[in-house]
C-alpha cells in the first residue's frame, strides 16, 4: 500500500536554530501534502496544505514565517520551523493522499526545544 | 464551520467485551469520514473509511463503523476487542468543497482490561 515517510522521527535541538523536517510520498506522487500538529493528549490540528509547484496555504493562525514550507517535487514536502522555541516542541505529521481518497500519514517527527 | 465531537475522552472495556466509539460531525457539504488509530509516540494508520453507498463499512482488524445521515454520527464499532486494540482513534471529516482538509475529532483512548 501506499507509504508516506517522514524524517527525521525525533529532533532535540537547541532554543533558536532551524529545523526541517521531510514528508515524502514513497509509492505514489502527491500533489497535495498537509502539515499537522499534535500537542500532547490532544487531537491533530491542521497546520498548512502543502500544494506542488506553488505556496502552501496555512491556516489561520499559523504562522508562515515560521513554518516554511516547501512542495518542490510530487514526492517531497518539507517543513522548516525557524528559529525555534521550546513553545515549538510538539509532535508533527504529515499526510500525502490524492483527492478524496484516504490521507495516508507519516508516523511523525517529535521536536524539542531545550 | 466544520467539526468533530467524539464525546468520550476515554474508555476502558474488557478484553472481549464489545466497543463502540462515538463520531458526531457538523459539516457544510457532503462529508466522507474516516477512522483512524494511533498508539503512542506513532503515526496514524486508517482504519476504514465511507465516501458513500453502503452505509456499513468494514475496516481492518475487525472493526466496522455505520454512517448515519439523520443522526450526522458515524460510529466505530467492533464485537469483541483485543488487548492490543488499546490505542486512541481519532474520527476525521473531509470534503471536496473544502480542498479535501481533514478535520479531527478530539480523539477516543481506548484502554483494554484483562
Amino acid at each position: 500500500g501506499a507509504v508516506v515517510s517522514q524524517h527525521p522521527s525525533w529532533v532535540i535541538c537547541k532554543s533558536g536554530t532551524s529545523v526541517k523536517i521531510e514528508c515524502r510520498s514513497l509509492d505514489f506522487q502527491a500533489t497535495t501534502m498537509f502539515w499537522y500538529r499534535q500537542f500532547p493528549k490532544q487531537s491533530l490540528m491542521l497546520m498548512a496544505t502543502s500544494n506542488e509547484g506553488s505556496k502552501a496555504t496555512y491556516e489561520q493562525g499559523v504562522e508562515k514565517d515560521k513554518f516554511l514550507i516547501n512542495h518542490a517535487s510530487l514526492t517531497l514536502s518539507t517543513l522548516t520551523v525557524t528559529s525555534a522555541h521550546p513553545e515549538d516542541s510538539s509532535f508533527y505529521i504529515c499526510s500525502a493522499g490524492e483527492g478524496n481518497q484516504p490521507q495516508h500519514f507519516g508516523d511523525g517527527t517529535r521536536l524539542s526545544i531545550l | 464551520a466544520q467539526s468533530v465531537t467524539q464525546p468520550d475522552i476515554h474508555i476502558t472495556v474488557s478484553e472481549g467485551a464489545s466497543l463502540e466509539l462515538r463520531c458526531n460531525y457538523s459539516y457544510g457539504a457532503t462529508p466522507y469520514l474516516f477512522w483512524y488509530v494511533q498508539s503512542p509516540g506513532q503515526g496514524l494508520q486508517l482504519l476504514l473509511k465511507y465516501f458513500s453507498g453502503d452505509t456499513l463499512v468494514q475496516g481492518i482488524k475487525g472493526f466496522e463503523a455505520e454512517f448515519k445521515r439523520s443522526q450526522s454520527s458515524f460510529n466505530l464499532r467492533k464485537p469483541s476487542v483485543h488487548w492490543s486494540d488499546a490505542a486512541e482513534y481519532f474520527c476525521a471529516v473531509g470534503a471536496v468543497e473544502y480542498g479535501n482538509k481533514l478535520v479531527f475529532g478530539a480523539g477516543t483512548i481506548l484502554r483494554v482490561k484483562s
